[in-house]
């Protein structure tokens, strides 16, 4: 499957800024991008995907960002709240592809 | 409600035990995956389900044992088990297999200790 890795295994932001988690993929050829977030006691959920066709894309509080050209994405997460704690995985591929996660980035919300 | 639904969420069994975890899925999905997660560690896929067909088998001990009757069940026969074993065990769906634009539904996991 594809190689995406995260950047920082924990990142801690204050409760009511902005959270950015970083993701970097090896294949140029990757085309479709899944973020997931798991909370403590849960299974992975879905929270947004892009296409490579599109540079941005979101949702409620998310946002998504694809640089195709450093093979990077990122996870924007606007006034973080402390529901925001959790792992987040980011995948890449979808599919047969789609089905290998990293260790995740672990968000800390500090009050 | 994640439409997946895994039970029990709590298991702890002997080594010497036989047990099964459930996993049923509401999404009308044709495939269906079995993964672990332990402690520090990345998930683990474990067996992938296609139309009620094995399609992946990740080098998995023999003492896990995966079962899938029909398209929205899912099985986990557990026997002779370690204590490296103990882990949270997790289900998914998705659309189907091999398809790209197909996210993974999870459930919330069976967390199994083995004594």
């Amino acid at each position: 499957g594809e190689s995406v890795g995260l950047h920082l295994p924990t990142l801690s932001v204050q409760e009511g800024d902005n959270s950015i988690i970083n993701c970097a993929y090896s294949n140029s050829a990757s085309d479709y991008f899944i973020w997931y977030k798991q909370e403590s006691g849960k299974g992975p959920q879905f929270i947004i995907d892009i296409r490579s066709n599109m540079d941005k894309r979101q949702g409620q509080r998310v946002t998504v960002l694809l640089n195709k050209t450093v093979k990077h994405l990122s996870l924007q997460i606007a006034a973080t709240q402390p529901g925001d704690s959790a792992v987040y995985f980011c995948i890449s591929g979808g599919g047969a592809d789609g089905l290998t996660f990293g260790k995740g980035t672990h968000l800390i919300i500090q009050p | 409600e994640t439409g997946v639904t895994q039970t029990p969420r709590h298991l702890v069994m002997g080594m010497t035990n036989k047990k099964s975890l459930k996993c049923e899925q509401h999404l009308g999905h044709n495939a269906m995956y079995w993964y672990k997660q332990s402690a520090k560690k990345p998930l683990e896929l474990m067996f992938v389900y296609s139309l009620e067909e094995r399609v992946e088998n990740n080098s998995v001990p023999s003492r896990f044992s995966p079962e899938c009757p029909n398209s929205s069940h899912l099985f986990l026969h557990l026997h002779t088990l370690q204590p490296e074993d103990s882990a949270l065990y997790l289900c998914a769906s998705s659309q189907d297999w091999g398809r790209r634009n197909s996210p993974l539904h999870f459930g919330n996991g069976t967390r199994l200790t083995v004594t």
